[in-house]
């Protein structure tokens, strides 16, 4: 499968904690999105990479969200302090190229704050 | 400030026949609109795309119109299968500008009844 993968699936934390979150974009694609997704709601941009540039963060990433990409491959979203609120999906797509072309999403981490 | 609207939160539809799903933006400056379907415990899966140079776009049976003077787009799909039967988000991006976000609906959940 050569997708977008993200790991883990399902994460359960306790208020307060930090988690982390992986993101393995497909091969050949250089850049790379986190979104966001509550119930009810579309996907929510979060953050843009382009290699290991991180060129656009969207006002939802508080200060508590940091995300990284330091060999312009995998992504990494850790988020510091988890307050309920942040229970989501968090979805990673990537893309091959410059523009809203097609952006093609894996799987997602489904987070709860308990 | 819900740039893209998708007013219709489901539509059930008999097999066979078609289903139209559709899509408003207020931004103008979007020049590039995308549809997406998405299946529970899954991420979206790209359909189909148009810019905003044509005012249709055909993949199989898979159909999205555009009509820029009233920000208006639809997604057509004729014969509907019970396999169709999902989440279908719109989307929509600036080509070439400085962020590659794309901005999504809240969705149509479709029912494609056997």
């Amino acid at each position: 499968d050569t997708g977008v993968s993200q790991d883990p699936r399902h994460k359960i934390t306790k208020r307060g904690q930090n988690v982390t979150f992986r993101c393995d974009p497909i091969s050949e694609h250089n850049r790379l999105y986190w979104y966001r997704q509550t119930l009810g709601q579309g996907p929510e941009f979060l953050t843009y990479f382009q290699n290991e540039a991180q060129l656009e963060k969207s006002r939802l990433l508080s200060d508590r969200f940091s995300a990284e990409r330091p060999k312009g491959s995998f992504s990494t979203l850790e988020i510091q302090r988890t307050e309920q609120g942040d229970s989501a999906m968090y979805l990673c797509a990537s893309s091959p190229r410059q523009g809203p072309y097609e952006q093609y999403f894996g799987p997602g981490t489904r987070l709860t704050v308990t | 400030d819900q740039q893209v609207k998708q007013n219709s939160p489901s539509l059930s539809v008999q097999e066979g026949r078609i289903s139209i799903l559709n899509c408003d933006y207020t931004n103008s400056m979007f020049d590039y609109f995308l549809w997406y379907k998405k299946y529970p415990a899954e991420g979206p899966t790209f359909l189909i795309s148009i810019s905003s140079i044509k005012d249709k776009n055909e993949d199989g049976r898979f159909t999205v119109f555009l009509n820029k003077s009233a920000k208006h787009l639809s997604l057509h799909i004729v014969p509907s299968q019970p396999g169709d039967s999902a989440v279908y988000f719109c989307a929509a991006g600036r080509w070439g500008g400085a962020t590659n976000k794309l901005i999504f609906g809240t969705g149509t959940l479709l029912a494609v009844q056997p």
